[in-house]
């Protein structure tokens, strides 16, 4: 079975440009989670998508992040313009979102290193 | 207080050693809890969930005290590849099971 595929996985740009990262999540999987993993901290919740409407979206900084799930499948999450502090690994992960108690695996794709100089 | 808070460490033991990692949490409406490991440079994988009458996997053992909320996480004979970043998390309750994650606890085994 295909894992969670993320692209790019590197990516670096000057602060005040704009970068989008896509994320395919596992097949049949209804749940999408973008996260951002700061080096030695651990991933904090930017989204999260029950097909294609949202979930969570109380720690995206709207005013420069933005996400999609069209379709309920792909994802893009979009950053514009970058800050020096958006320097992060951006992971994607899906689970299959049906548990009725809440006990679905969260399966993560390898992520996006970026570094904004 | 924070949602979801672990000791960072590093926690640095010999191999064949028992060592124990908790986790605290502030929300008592979580309803499910689970313990994530993180490798150098990759993604978190499950490492497995954590159920009310405690549950164990080999040579891990995982821990609710919903009492005192906070979770925990016992390894046994510990092995030099069991070195990694061990994640705690915890969905919030009521219905979304929005998760959180704690910073994450370092372990490393030496020989």
């Amino acid at each position: 079975e295909a894992g969670v595929a993320q692209s790019p996985r590197y990516k670096i740009i000057e602060k005040r440009q704009s970068v989008a990262f896509w994320c395919n999540p596992i097949s049949g999987h209804a749940t999408l989670y973008w996260y951002q993993q700061i080096l030695g901290q651990g991933p904090k919740l930017l989204i999260q998508f029950q097909n294609n409407g949202v979930v969570d979206d109380s720690q995206l900084p709207k005013d420069r992040f933005s996400a999609e799930r069209l379709k309920g499948v792909d994802s893009t999450l979009k950053i514009q313009p970058a800050k020096l502090e958006d320097s992060a690994v951006y992971l994607c992960a899906s689970s299959f979102g049906q548990s009725a108690l809440g006990t679905d695996t969260q399966y993560f794709g390898p992520g996006t290193r970026l570094t904004v100089l | 207080r924070k949602e979801v808070e672990q000791d960072p460490g590093p926690f640095n033991v010999p191999e064949g050693a028992t060592v124990a990692f908790n986790c605290t949490y502030s929300n008592s409406a979580s309803q499910s809890f689970f313990w994530y490991r993180q490798d150098c440079r990759k993604e978190p994988k499950l490492l497995m969930s954590v159920y009310s009458s405690g549950n164990e996997d080999g040579r891990f053992t995982a821990q609710l005290n919903r009492a005192s909320q906070y979770i925990s996480l016992l390894i046994r004979d510990s092995k030099l590849s069991d070195s990694a970043t061990y994640l705690c998390v915890v969905n919030r309750g009521g219905g979304s099971y929005i998760p959180t994650f704690g910073r994450g606890t370092s372990l490393i085994v030496h020989p």
